[in-house]
């Protein structure tokens, strides 16, 4: 089935450190891509997204590029900042009528100043 | 925003015991949907709807039913609480795909 695997956190940076969370999917067709953020007591958020292959989703400073042929949609961001520490989930959606997300299990990110 | 509004926010009950979840949204949108956050798990599928009366089982429905009597309102039911239900509960609503789903706040549940 389909599927999305992230790194494991969590992940510590100081500020202004350059950032990755790695993703990969495993789907049967082509599916849209989504980042989400958690900043902590709140709901998900979504950061950015990207639907066809080569497409780049963009947002605060947040970058991935759905890259189909490893399956890949990592996060960067250029330099952190303390206000930046949240969980991030990568998810996608995958074709029918019923439009359900599936998420990975999510990656801590700590920004120490 | 989608306006949604999670009810009650914090919530303790005993074992054995029904608890229901209310999920309310103003901006009509037609697809609803219930997840619980867990460490190490993200977030799963419980339940979602499709539109009022139409509704599914997700990938972790056992022990929970959910209704869709209206298009605002997406009810969820613990029909008897259990430890293992202790949990943090998302609704989320979802316009059309690009434009991502809509969170509400969450309500932590603890069964005890």
């Amino acid at each position: 089935g389909d599927s999305v695997t992230q790194m494991e956190g969590p992940v510590t940076l100081s500020e202004e450190a350059f950032l990755t969370i790695n993703c990969t999917y495993t789907a049967t067709g082509y599916p849209s891509l989504f980042w989400y953020v958690q900043y902590p007591g709140e709901g998900l958020q979504l950061l950015l997204k990207a639907t066809k292959a080569d497409d780049k989703g963009s947002n605060k400073g947040f970058e991935a590029t759905y890259r189909k042929e490893t399956t890949s949609f990592h996060l960067e961001k250029g330099s952190v900042q303390v206000s930046d520490s949240a969980v991030y989930f990568c998810a996608l959606h995958y074709g029918g009528a019923t439009n359900k997300l599936i998420f990975g299990t999510g990656t801590l990110l700590a920004v120490q100043p | 925003d989608a306006g949604i509004t999670q009810s009650p926010r914090h919530k303790v009950t005993e074992t054995g015991t029904p608890v229901t979840l209310r999920c309310h949204q103003t901006e009509n949108h037609r697809y609803m949907y219930w997840y619980r956050q867990d460490p190490g798990h993200g977030l799963r599928l419980i339940h979602y709807s499709y539109g009022v009366k139409d509704t599914d089982k997700g990938e972790v429905s056992d022990g929970y039913s959910v209704s869709r009597s209206k298009t605002e309102d997406f009810l969820l039911t613990l029909e008897s609480a259990t430890s293992s239900q202790t949990s943090v509960y998302f609704c989320a609503t979802l316009r059309e795909l690009n434009y991502g789903y809509t969170f509400g706040s969450g309500t932590r549940l603890t069964v005890v």
